[in-house]
């Protein structure tokens, strides 16, 4: 079992639908970070969040749209997503955001996505 | 630019050893490594910082040389555990993390 708690595990959804993907820790870490995974490829970082502010967008197409309620919760919003938008998303926090890259992240089990 | 991982795949005995590699053509401050089994989550193994240090995780091991721009993760006497996707990751520009492709370990009986 991971600390870091992603709902849905499964997802699928049309090209017209609204869903969102959830992620969840209690380690008190204050960076949040999202991360989309092809098959067979490493994760490739998508988003960003030190202290609750959203500090690093990796040129994400806006139809993802993030949200960090609080220090504890992250969100994905999904809004009219492509094909090629199929993918593993995953979660990870780390202690916080160290602008060396010092901070071991601690990743979530992923939602495995589907659009149709 | 990504780290460059070598090998891209390994296969193992149980109790042979391995070494994988990790390079990058950008000056390293540090390096993670991570393991991901398949359908499961990356786990952090451990982070490299600059100094040429070495470290141990059980019977996994590490070391960083930070002129040669590259590190080396080191599986001791593997054992059907240890099989899965080893990535290593670095700082580049102002992304946290960038990983290499990975390199596939497959440890058999």
């Amino acid at each position: 079992d991971t600390e870091v708690t992603q709902t849905p595990k499964h997802l699928v959804m049309g090209m017209t639908n609204k869903k969102s993907l959830k992620c969840e820790q209690h380690m008190g870490h204050r960076a949040m970070y999202w991360y989309k995974q092809k098959a067979k490829k490493p994760p490739e970082l998508m988003f960003v969040y030190s202290y609750e502010k959203l500090s690093i967008n990796e040129s994400v197409p806006s139809r993802f749209s993030p949200e960090c309620p609080n220090s504890s919760l992250l969100n994905l919003h999904l809004h009219a997503l492509q094909p090629e938008d199929s993918a593993l998303y995953l979660c990870a926090s780390s202690p916080w955001a160290d602008p060396l890259g010092n901070q071991p992240q601690h990743f979530g089990d992923g939602t495995r996505l589907s659009i149709l | 630019q990504q780290p460059v991982q070598s090998p891209q795949a390994v296969i193992l005995r149980e109790g042979e050893d391995a070494v994988i590699n990790c390079s990058s053509s950008k000056a390293l401050y540090s390096v993670h490594w991570y393991r991901q089994k398949h359908g499961e989550a990356p786990v952090f193994l451990m982070i490299l910082l600059k100094g040429g240090e070495q470290k141990g995780h059980d019977k996994i091991s590490a070391s960083f040389n930070e002129k040669k721009q590259q590190s080396s993760l080191y599986l001791t006497a593997s054992q059907l555990s240890y099989s899965g996707t080893y990535f290593c990751g670095t700082i580049l520009g102002n992304t946290p993390l960038v990983f290499g492709k990975g390199t596939r370990l497959s440890v058999i009986a």
